[in-house]
């Protein structure tokens, strides 16, 4: 079957950094991506890691291992406007996403 | 970056209509596009992918004579909901494959479809 683990809900504080993580288990491994969604809009892009690494994007950082079919989403200087639910998709066999349920961040000042 | 539009971005209909949602790819060529549906609290659920000038491919426990799907060129998918009902009321959202070294998928701005 296939299966992707991210936690429901993270709250941290402005200024902060929080660390989302996500483990799957998928039939065919073609990337796994990052996609931030605030409530009512669509999926925006946020990173693409197809080797083990960290891949970093300004205050946002992405990190994989295939080996343990885990990553996780690091965001730095959090700010007010990152509250929104995060998403993390792996590319299957056929080039579809699968997404996880999503982990909803509650940014406090 | 690539653009994708979604139109139209809400509708309330009756139960029993039909109902089109158009997306389209507007400053690249999409040859799969991809129909998903987002309940509220949930994440995107795959329908079906769409090919250009092919059949949709839909996911498993997908009405395909339902949720019609069309690709009649490489910047339109549409999707059709026939015979809506209220349990159909869902954030409906394309995607769009392409027009980056990463490949990803872009996201239109959903429809938010509400059947009464």
């Amino acid at each position: 079957g296939q299966n992707i683990d991210q936690p429901t809900e993270m709250t941290a504080t402005e200024g902060a950094i929080v660390q989302i993580n996500c483990t799957y288990q998928t039939s065919g491994f073609n990337g796994l991506f990052w996609y931030q969604q605030h409530a009512g809009e669509a999926p925006t892009f946020l990173s693409y890691n197809v080797l083990d690494g960290l891949e970093e994007k300004g205050r946002f950082s992405s990190f994989l291992s295939r080996s343990k079919g885990y990553s996780y989403l690091l965001l730095k200087e959090l700010q007010m406007k990152d509250s929104a639910s995060y998403l993390c998709a792996v590319g299957g066999a056929t080039n579809k996403l699968i997404f996880g349920t999503g982990t909803l961040l509650a940014v406090q000042p | 970056g690539a653009v994708v539009s979604q139109h139209p971005s809400w509708v309330i209909c009756k139960s029993g209509t039909s109902v089109k949602i158009e997306c389209r790819s507007l400053d690249f060529q999409a040859t799969t596009m991809f129909w998903y549906r987002q309940f509220p609290k949930q994440s995107l659920m795959l329908m079906a992918t769409s090919n250009e000038g092919s059949k949709a491919t839909y996911e498993q426990g997908v009405e395909k004579d339902k949720f019609l799907i069309n690709h009649a060129s490489l910047t339109l998918s549409t999707l059709t909901v026939t015979s809506a009902h209220p349990e159909d009321s869902s954030f409906y959202i394309c995607s769009a494959r392409g027009g980056s070294i990463y490949n990803e998928q872009f996201f239109g701005p959903g429809t938010r479809l509400t059947v009464l």
